[in-house]
C-alpha cells in the first residue's frame, strides 16, 4: 500500500501569516494515463470534508486563491498564503492512483 | 446542484448487519464511479470502497473491510449502497460518500455507524 506521510501533525499559524503542508508518498503517483492523483481535502470542525486542491495543483471552484498546491514525484506540497480565520480544520492529502487508495493522517490548522 | 445523501447509519451489535445508501442528485449518476470513506470518532480518513464505471462491474475494498462490506449500485435510483455484515467495535465510524474514485469531488453529509452491544 502506499503510504502517505504529512507533516507537521499540528500547524498553529498567526493570522495573516502563511502556512505550508507537507505529504510525503511511499511510492511514485504518476498513473499509466499521465495524471498524478495527488489531491488535497480540507475538513472544517463538525463538517465533512471538502476538496480543495485535485491533481497536485488544480484548485476547485470556490477556493480561495491564497490555496495552492505544488510537487511531484513523491512530495508534494499545499500552501495557503495568508492563513484567515476560517482556514481552521484538517488537511488531509490522498493519493488516488493506487489501491488502495490511502490519505494522509492529516494536519490541524489552528490560530495562535 | 450536485449533491450526495448518505442514510441508514445507525447502532448495530456487534456480528450484526446494517446497509448504508447514499442517494446521488445533480448530475448523471452512470457517469461516475462512487466511493465510500469512513472516520472513526477523532480519527482521521480511510477509504473503504469503491465502484468504478456505471455498470458496478469494477469494485475495490479496502483489506480491513473486504469479504464483510459489498459495495453496488443502482443507477435507475442514482443510489449507491454498501451492505456491511459481520459487524466490528473498529467498524464505529462516520461513513461518507463521495463521487468519483481517484478524484473524490464531492462529498455527502455522512451517516454515523455504532458497533456496540
Amino acid at each position: 500500500d502506499v503510504v502517505m506521510t504529512q507533516s507537521p501533525l499540528s500547524l498553529p499559524v498567526t493570522l495573516g501569516q502563511p502556512a505550508s503542508i507537507s505529504c510525503r508518498s511511499s511510492q511514485g503517483l504518476v498513473y499509466s494515463d499521465g495524471n498524478t492523483f495527488l489531491n488535497w481535502f480540507q475538513q472544517r470542525p463538525g463538517q465533512s470534508p471538502r476538496r480543495l486542491i485535485y491533481k497536485v495543483s488544480n484548485r476547485d471552484s470556490g477556493v480561495p486563491d491564497r490555496f495552492s498546491g505544488s510537487g511531484s514525484g513523491t512530495n508534494f506540497t499545499l500552501k495557503i498564503s495568508r492563513v484567515e480565520a476560517e482556514d481552521v480544520g484538517v488537511y488531509y492529502c490522498m493519493q488516488g492512483t493506487h489501491w488502495p487508495l490511502t490519505f494522509g493522517g492529516g494536519t490541524k490548522v489552528e490560530i495562535k | 446542484e450536485v449533491q450526495l445523501l448518505e442514510s441508514g447509519g445507525n447502532l448495530v451489535q456487534p456480528g450484526g448487519s446494517l446497509r448504508l445508501s447514499c442517494a446521488a442528485s445533480g448530475f448523471t449518476f452512470s457517469s461516475y464511479g462512487m466511493t465510500w470513506v469512513r472516520q472513526a470518532p477523532g480519527k482521521g480518513l480511510e477509504w473503504v470502497s469503491a465502484i468504478i464505471g456505471g455498470g458496478g462491474g469494477n469494485t475495490w475494498y479496502a483489506d480491513s473491510v473486504k469479504g464483510r462490506f459489498t459495495i453496488s449500485r443502482d443507477n435507475s435510483k442514482s443510489t449507491v449502497y454498501l451492505e456491511m455484515n459481520s459487524l466490528r467495535a473498529d467498524d464505529t465510524a462516520v461513513y461518507y460518500c463521495a463521487r468519483s474514485a481517484r478524484v473524490m469531488d464531492v462529498w455527502g453529509q455522512g451517516t454515523s455507524v455504532t458497533v456496540s452491544s
